[in-house]
């Protein structure tokens, strides 16, 4: 079964507006989570991510929240913006003494309207 | 200038054909990956690989071996290529100190189509 999952295929913003997009996880050994932001025909790419001693991290616009007890992260865009129409792709993988691999979702597709 | 470059951009093949991905990259990084992205699957890991010789399964590896010779080098290989293996591939690397999970520098794809 898909051990990360993302419940929006797609979501629709107008510009300036708050949007959050959501990640669900299977594995209790998660300890790493990040999301990424990918262009149509451009690979993905880093956006934001946080280790599981931390329940939320903060940069500029884009915030991670994360909510260990019920397998949940979440991806919070303030003040959209016409550019930050992507894919997002949250990913999880294990931090310490684990395995390098990182599990991706299956992508939102994020579009913001001017 | 850290990079990951993958060859070719675009492939077209033949079912019944060889297909070999090439990635290399030039940050000396430990691990390198290959997933491939399909519509509504997200990114699919194949293979890993922690350093020279040294590859492990992914979660997709049926149908794919690879090779890593050098470190800066990673290769993906279909034997016999099948229809259902067309798809974008992407090639990714990772500083990876410890085997812990850390960020991944993509490549810009290899979109393969087999016919």
């Amino acid at each position: 079964g898909q051990q990360v999952k993302q419940s929006s295929p797609s979501l629709t913003v107008q510009e300036g507006g708050i949007l959050i997009l959501n990640c669900d996880y299977e594995n209790d050994m998660f300890d790493y989570f990040a999301w990424y932001k990918k262009y149509p025909d451009n690979s993905p790419t880093l956006l934001i991510s946080v280790r599981s001693n931390v329940d939320k991290r903060e940069d500029g616009r884009f915030t991670v929240f994360l909510n260990k007890s019920g397998k949940h992260f979440s991806l919070h865009i303030t003040a959209s913006q016409p550019e930050d129409t992507a894919v997002y792709l949250c990913a999880a993988g294990e931090n310490q003494g684990g395995s390098a691999k990182l599990i991706f979702g299956e992508g939102t597709k994020l579009t913001v309207s001017s | 200038d850290m990079k990951v470059t993958q060859m070719p951009r675009y492939l077209i093949k033949r079912m019944g054909e060889n297909v070999l991905l090439e990635c290399g990259q030039d940050m000396s990084h430990e691990t390198m990956y290959w997933y491939r992205q399909d519509p509504g699957l997200g990114l699919q890991l194949i293979y890993i690989s922690y350093d020279v010789d040294s590859n492990s399964e992914g979660d997709i590896p049926k149908g794919y071996r690879v090779s890593r010779k050098k470190r800066e080098h990673f290769s993906l290989i279909l034997d016999s290529a099948k229809t259902n293996q067309t798809s974008v591939y992407f090639c990714a690397s990772s500083l990876s100190s410890g085997r812990s999970a850390e960020t991944l520098y993509f490549g810009s794809g290899t979109r393969l189509t087999v016919l």
